[in-house]
């Protein structure tokens, strides 16, 4: 999950296995949450999106769960691939969409073992 | 649609050095934002622009200036490069505000960076 501290997190799996990257987020009244991943030398891409009034969100291949009471995100993906490897970012906003943009998480590294 | 676009990809200054960093996007986006990031930390928002004409600070604006004369560029302008501005910069845009309608309009779509090291 999301630490502070320069280095990040780093969840290692078998490929094929399925993973769960955790975050905490911190505001109570955020509203909106996205996960992003990013590969070594480049930007943030998007991957999935859930409002606060939803729980559970499914994509391809990944699945996102909120908790709001614990204030607490994850990603699942399932049948890990070696492309799957890289950081991923939690980012939340605020109800309407607050002009000042997404606060960012630090991260967790997703090494994908063969 | 070429996306986001950002040059330079790397940038090397010494300190007191002046440079623009360059962010265009052709997917006629209204909001455009600048973020940077450091090791070990997830981004900061310097600042961002709901339109064009029209721009605010965000997180981490001291010693940048940003401009938004047309919808399509977003340049981020260092003053007097300092060492602490050695980072990692991204460009992002998006239809509306991030999660603003709910809608897939709402994502950032993230250029490739540029690295900046100031000496």
């Amino acid at each position: 999950g999301e630490s502070v501290g320069l280095h990040l997190p780093t969840l290692s799996v078998q490929e094929g296995d399925n993973s769960i990257i955790n975050c905490a987020y911190s505001n109570s009244a955020s509203d909106y949450f996205i996960w992003y991943k990013q590969e070594s030398g480049k930007g943030p891409q998007f991957i999935i999106d859930i409002r606060s009034n939803m729980d559970k969100r499914q994509g391809q291949r990944v699945t996102v769960l909120l908790n709001k009471t614990v204030k607490h995100l994850s990603l699942q993906i399932a049948a890990t691939q070696p492309g799957d490897s890289a950081v991923y970012f939690c980012a939340e906003n605020l109800s309407g969409g607050g002009a000042d943009g997404l606060t960012f998480g630090k991260g967790t590294h997703l090494i994908i073992q063969p | 649609n070429a996306g986001v676009t950002q040059t330079p990809k790397f940038q090397v200054l010494k300190t007191g050095q002046s440079m623009t960093l360059q962010c265009a996007q052709d997917m006629n986006h209204e909001y455009m934002s600048w973020y940077r990031q450091d090791p070990g930390m997830g981004l900061r928002l310097i600042h961002y622009s709901v339109g064009a004409g029209i721009t605010d600070q965000g997180e981490v604006p001291n010693g940048y200036n940003v401009s938004r004369s047309t919808t399509e560029d977003f340049p981020l302008r260092l003053l007097s490069a300092a060492p602490s501005q050695t980072s990692v910069y991204f460009c992002a845009s998006s239809y509306s505000l991030p999660g603003g309608y709910g809608t897939s309009t709402d994502t950032q779509y993230f250029g490739p960076g540029t690295r900046l090291t100031v000496l």
